[in-house]
């Protein structure tokens, strides 16, 4: 089993819709980190968060430390949302935190 | 500063043979990362620098693949007699350094290797 599991792992909304991507691990961790990817691009950090939520325009990003999950959520959906979002954590080594462990991303097609 | 990057951004190659990318993170950091991605499928770590030191190496890395940091800086990593199996996207990304917390990982572009 993954460390790090994403639900689902393709999507296709139509322009507007709100979408939530979901994501659990089964790791302790000292952080979570959401991440685009576009096709054939590089991958771009949207948030980094350890508790709570966090929120940067239409991108709402939330973390439920005890039940190790987290979820993102995309209000008012563009075509330019399309992209892969990849769901990573940071595993805690007792203090030294280095390495991400990734899930296997969640593909977002929205159409027009 | 101009993010992180990585030359080349494409490499088709010949099965057998050596290749080696380039990395530049961003300057003032000091941690720097080497994770591969194939189709489909999300990055898999492959080795960590701290400044200079090589700090972690997963088990993907056998021994026909070996990173460098020379002076803190820029990496490389070198994979020797490649397989199709080596093909994939080569990331790399750099963070600041600390113990106890956590930092965002800035990425880079990617290598696109090819094998045939």
């Amino acid at each position: 089993k993954n460390e790090v599991e994403q639900s689902p792992q393709n999507l296709t909304a139509q322009e507007g819709e709100f979408i939530t991507i979901n994501c659990s691990y089964s790791v302790g961790i000292s952080a979570l980190h959401w991440l685009q990817q576009h096709p054939g691009g590089g991958i771009v950090s949207l948030f980094m968060l350890s508790s709570g939520k966090k929120k940067h325009g239409r991108l709402i990003a939330t973390i439920n430390i005890q039940e190790k999950h987290s979820s993102l959520h995309i209000t008012a959906s563009h075509p330019r949302d399309s992209a892969v979002y990849i769901c990573a954590v940071s595993k805690n080594y007792g203090g030294a935190t280095n390495k991400l462990i990734f899930g296997t991303g969640t593909l977002l097609a929205v159409q027009p | 500063d101009t993010g992180v990057s990585q030359d080349p951004r494409h490499k088709i190659t010949k099965r057998g043979q050596n290749v080696t990318f380039r990395c530049d993170p961003i300057s003032e950091h000091n941690r720097l990362y080497w994770y591969r991605q194939t189709l489909g499928q999300g990055p898999e770590f492959l080795t960590y620098f701290q400044n200079e030191a090589q700090l972690e190496k997963s088990r993907l890395l056998s021994d026909r693949f070996s990173a460098e940091r020379p002076k803190g800086s820029f990496s490389t990593l070198e994979i020797q007699r490649t397989e199709q199996g080596d093909s994939a996207m080569y990331l790399c990304a750099s963070s600041q350094a600390g113990t106890g917390t956590s930092y965002e990982q800035y990425f880079g572009p990617g290598t696109r290797l090819t094998v045939t």
